[in-house]
């Protein structure tokens, strides 16, 4: 199986832009689909991208994602940033065999 | 308005069984994959495994297979986790959430689960 390798913490000031990355160890970053998920302290997961780079409604645009090919990552790139966006981040994808797998999890500090 | 509702926390001692439960409500519970997600304490997130309560078509994470046991109910829109023998290293936030293609797009509140002697 594949593994998703995020930075461990990452922080910004608010307004700024901060850009978290998710690398796939092995198989094609854009042979199936990166979800993003935002983690609150004491809360469950909730969406923030779905297939690489699609927003659920109720999360604003300030929440994009992508993929790169080249370096075989998807990124989590939020701008404006907030205080309320302060939590863990989590990248999840998948393989031929259906099987799911979550990165590691990044800590995004807004201070 | 579509709901995943997981039973209370249990504290339980090592090699005791448990199975906790999670009741979807508010749209077709045949329709849709329930995954498990475990959370250690302090830790990320892993994915344990997915069922299809349609047909209990079952897949498990490499790492979770033999572990535990996933199962659904379809008659009463429920999904479980069970374990036959709890050790220590158990103890952990488990969540189930419902598959929409490939995310999860709506989570139950967890279930907190204490092995301790």
């Amino acid at each position: 199986n594949f593994m998703l390798t995020q930075p461990h913490s990452v922080s910004e000031s608010p307004g700024k832009t901060v850009t978290i990355s998710c690398t796939r160890s092995s198989g094609s970053i854009a042979s199936n689909y990166v979800q993003w998920y935002q983690q609150r302290p004491g809360s469950a997961p909730t969406t923030v991208i779905y297939e690489d780079n699609q927003r659920p409604s109720g999360v604003p645009d300030r929440f994009s994602g992508s993929i790169d090919s080249s370096s075989n990552s998807a990124s989590l790139t939020i701008s404006g940033l907030k205080t309320e966006d302060e939590a863990d981040y989590y990248c999840q994808s998948y393989d031929s065999s259906n099987l799911w797998v979550f990165g590691g999890g990044t800590k995004l500090t807004v201070l | 308005e579509v709901q995943l509702v997981q039973s209370g926390a249990e504290v339980k001692k090592p090699g005791e069984s448990l199975k906790i439960s999670c009741k979807g409500s508010g749209y077709s519970f045949t329709s849709y994959w329930i995954g498990w997600v475990r959370q250690m304490p302090g830790k990320g997130l892993e994915w344990m495994g997915i069922i299809y309560p349609g047909d209990s078509d079952t897949r498990y994470s490499p790492s979770f297979q033999g572990q535990v046991t996933i199962s659904a109910d379809k008659s009463i829109s429920t999904a479980y986790l069970q374990w036959s023998s709890l050790k220590a290293s158990d103890t952990a936030m488990y969540y189930c959430a419902r598959r929409l293609s490939s995310s999860f797009d709506y989570w139950g509140q967890g279930t907190l689960v204490t092995v301790s002697s």
